[in-house]
């Protein structure tokens, strides 16, 4: 139980394009659900809190309106990449805590991204 | 600031010894404590979490938790070598849900 897909595992892109990535959680209902980005031989690093059916919650020094996050469901949560630069080439996370158990996360198998 | 603090190691042990992994955090006010293990270009995987002083075993993990010193480990029996990864001891910050990660230690189990 407590499965995260992610898609796509890898992506490259040009710089100026947008990259969409979905993160699913496979058999529990996500209450929450968070993305990170993490560097090579760094931790990792949250960059925001998205809530079904509500407004994502960034975390300071993160570009809303660059990383347009979208909780649409139970299930499904989605991280926008919008105008990417070879600087947002990273890995990036995803994670969700099921409904009704308290701050245990799960992690998706991630995305790495790079822009050319 | 809430730190997690780890030895970033390498932490090498012999097959079948026991690996002894640490961390401390500053916020007092963390109620939940995990262990994430994690392979190299992977994503983490949550192996245990402790929410109470004292320990909590799974199998050969044992996870113990002493609010008082701020403190929380994770024991490895019987290591293998396919426990060698990088472990993150993660903390919930405050009364949120939102974890805060250590830097992670890197284990190798040498065969």
């Amino acid at each position: 139980g407590a499965v995260v897909s992610q898609h796509p595992s890898w992506v490259i892109c040009k710089s100026g394009t947008s990259v969409k990535i979905e993160c699913r959680s496979l058999d529990f209902q996500a209450t929450t659900m968070f993305w990170y980005r993490q560097f090579p031989k760094q931790s990792l690093m949250l960059m925001a809190t998205s809530n079904e059916g509500s407004k994502a919650t960034y975390e300071q020094g993160v570009e809303k309106d660059k990383f347009l996050i979208n909780h649409a469901s139970l299930t499904l949560s989605t991280l926008t990449v919008t105008s990417a630069h070879p600087e947002d080439s990273s890995f990036y996370i995803c994670s969700a805590s099921p409904r009704g158990y308290s701050y245990e996360q799960y992690f998706g198998p991630g995305t790495r991204l790079t822009v050319t | 600031q809430k730190e997690v603090e780890q030895n970033s190691g390498p932490l090498s042990v012999p097959e079948g010894a026991i690996a002894s992994l640490n961390c401390t955090y500053s916020d007092r006010g963390s109620q939940s404590f995990f262990w994430y293990r994690q392979y190299s270009g992977k994503s983490p995987e949550l192996i245990m979490f402790i929410y109470s002083n004292g320990d909590k075993e799974d199998g050969r993990f044992t996870a113990q938790l002493n609010k008082a010193s701020q403190y929380v480990s994770l024991l490895i029996r019987d290591s293998q070598p396919s426990d060698s990864a990088t472990y993150l001891c993660a903390v919930t910050q405050g009364g949120s849900e939102k974890l805060v990660f250590g830097k992670g230690t890197k284990l190798t189990v040498n065969p």
